[in-house]
């Protein structure tokens, strides 16, 4: 199957900082790529929808200014957490398509804020 | 409203059978796919299915029926590392996945 890359695997912040998420499809290119965000033994919240060059769309009740999204090309596409805070603590997932139906996911990265 | 449902819990024999259902409504309809978590790592693909019918692939195998909003994952000769999580997801328009909330399967020997 594609392969996605998600890094970093797993981050620690300071409340307030702002943490970068990228998403990289290795050997497809990725026409779009979705965010998710996941709590424990919860399933998968899509946040966003990103299509190369475009803005990303979001879902209902997910701050655009908080969660700042960007797909400046077809093989990347970045995740921004600004002003984090606590509750932001998450695992956040990015998946992938391009011409094969089927979503491909990144790793995964585990935000933890302090 | 989007709603996709799948039993929270399962407990299985390792080498039985189990089938796990999902029942969704959506707006859109490009296809269901199912999905293996395992904890704390990314979801892997399982299946798709986009027409009626059984989609079968070696241990695991998937059923569609459009019309009643159901799908099933079915797992054969069950093995220690399919303890998981399993997720049913809807794909809605311009290929947006929509995840249930999952079925923890526990399968003890």
């Amino acid at each position: 199957g594609a392969v996605v890359s998600q890094h970093p695997s797993w981050v620690i912040c300071k409340s307030g900082t702002s943490v970068k998420i990228e998403c990289r499809s290795l050997d497809f290119q990725a026409t779009t790529m979705f965010w998710y965000r996941q709590f424990p033994k919860q399933s998968l919240m899509l946040m966003a929808t990103s299509n190369e060059g475009s803005k990303a769309t979001y879902e209902q009740g997910v701050e655009k200014d908080k969660f700042l999204i960007n797909h400046a090309s077809l093989t990347l596409s970045t995740l921004t957490v600004t002003s984090a805070h606590p509750e932001d603590s998450s695992f956040y997932i990015c998946s992938a398509t391009g011409e094969r139906t089927e979503a491909f996911f990144g790793q995964g990265t585990r935000l933890t804020v302090v | 409203g989007q709603n996709i449902d799948q039993p929270t819990e399962m407990t299985a024999t390792e080498g039985a059978i189990v089938q796990i259902n999902c029942t969704y409504q959506t707006s859109g309809f490009n296809g269901l796919f199912w999905y293996q978590q395992h904890a704390g790592e990314a979801p892997t693909f399982l299946s798709y299915n986009v027409l009626d019918g059984l989609e079968e692939k070696g241990r695991f195998s998937s059923f569609l029926s459009r019309s009643k909003g159901y799908s099933y994952l079915l797992l054969k000769e069950l093995q220690m590392k399919d303890s998981a999580s399993y997720l049913c997801a809807v794909s809605g328009g311009y290929n947006k996945l929509i995840f249930g909330a999952g079925t923890r399967l526990a399968v003890h020997p």
